[in-house]
């Protein structure tokens, strides 16, 4: 399995705060995502980054913001949560940047806004 | 853009009997296709791939899916579901663009009957 480590795995927090959601990998690739997972929607691309503070947006990115300061850590931040943002929160990696290669997850956070 | 589409969110199948999750695509130039799978509570896992070196691809578990150009399809089989088959699993598409990300159909649930 590639390294990837994502914290928290759960977390409830209240409407208005903010948070950040924390992404780790051990396989030292280039490219990473965050991905929300919710049902009927598949997954959907948040933002991504091809490189250190190389970073761009997805096509659900409102609300969103990310940090690449290392190649290992990608971080997600919701600046001030809503209940639309409950989800399911995947970090996924990739190395070539080739559109033959898969990309490869983490185990998710899941999110619940209150 | 490219773009997948999954008939059935929901598909049940008995023990022993053939699997078949469609997938749709559309695409502006030859596609890589991919199907995952996800167990509860875990993150994806890459199931098997198209990237046009054959158009029938092996994957992990005892399943294959058929890239058929003229059909925009690219069906995911088992000859025989097992219990442990039960998962949702996503068809991808490779973006055409320079994030490299992949874009996800909304998702099929297989439900195993014993």
């Amino acid at each position: 399995d590639a390294g990837i480590t994502q914290s928290p795995r759960h977390k409830v927090t209240e409407t208005g705060t903010p948070v950040t959601l924390r992404c780790h990998q051990t396989e030292n690739h280039r490219y990473m995502y965050w991905y929300r997972q919710d049902p009927g929607h598949g997954l959907r691309l948040i933002h991504y980054s091809y490189g250190v503070k190389d970073t761009d947006k997805g096509e659900v990115s409102d609300g969103y913001s990310v940090s690449r300061s290392k190649t290992e850590d990608f971080l997600l931040t919701l600046e001030s949560a809503t209940s639309s943002q409950t989800s399911v929160y995947f970090c996924a990696i990739s190395g070539t940047g080739k559109l033959e290669s898969p990309l490869h997850f983490g185990n998710g956070t899941r999110l619940t806004v209150t | 853009a490219q773009s997948v589409t999954q008939l059935g969110s929901h598909v049940s199948v008995s023990e022993g009997a053939l699997v078949l999750l469609r997938c749709n695509y559309s695409s502006s130039v030859p596609p890589y296709l991919f199907w995952y799978v996800q167990y509860p509570n875990q993150g994806l896992q890459l199931l098997l791939k198209y990237t046009s070196a054959a158009t029938l691809v092996k994957g992990i578990n005892g399943f294959e899916a058929e890239f058929k150009k003229s059909e925009t399809s690219f069906h995911l089989t088992k000859p025989s579901a097992h219990m442990s088959d039960a998962a949702e699993y996503f068809c991808a598409v490779s973006e055409d663009t320079g994030r490299r990300a992949l874009t996800f159909g909304s998702g099929t649930r297989l439900q195993v009957q014993p």
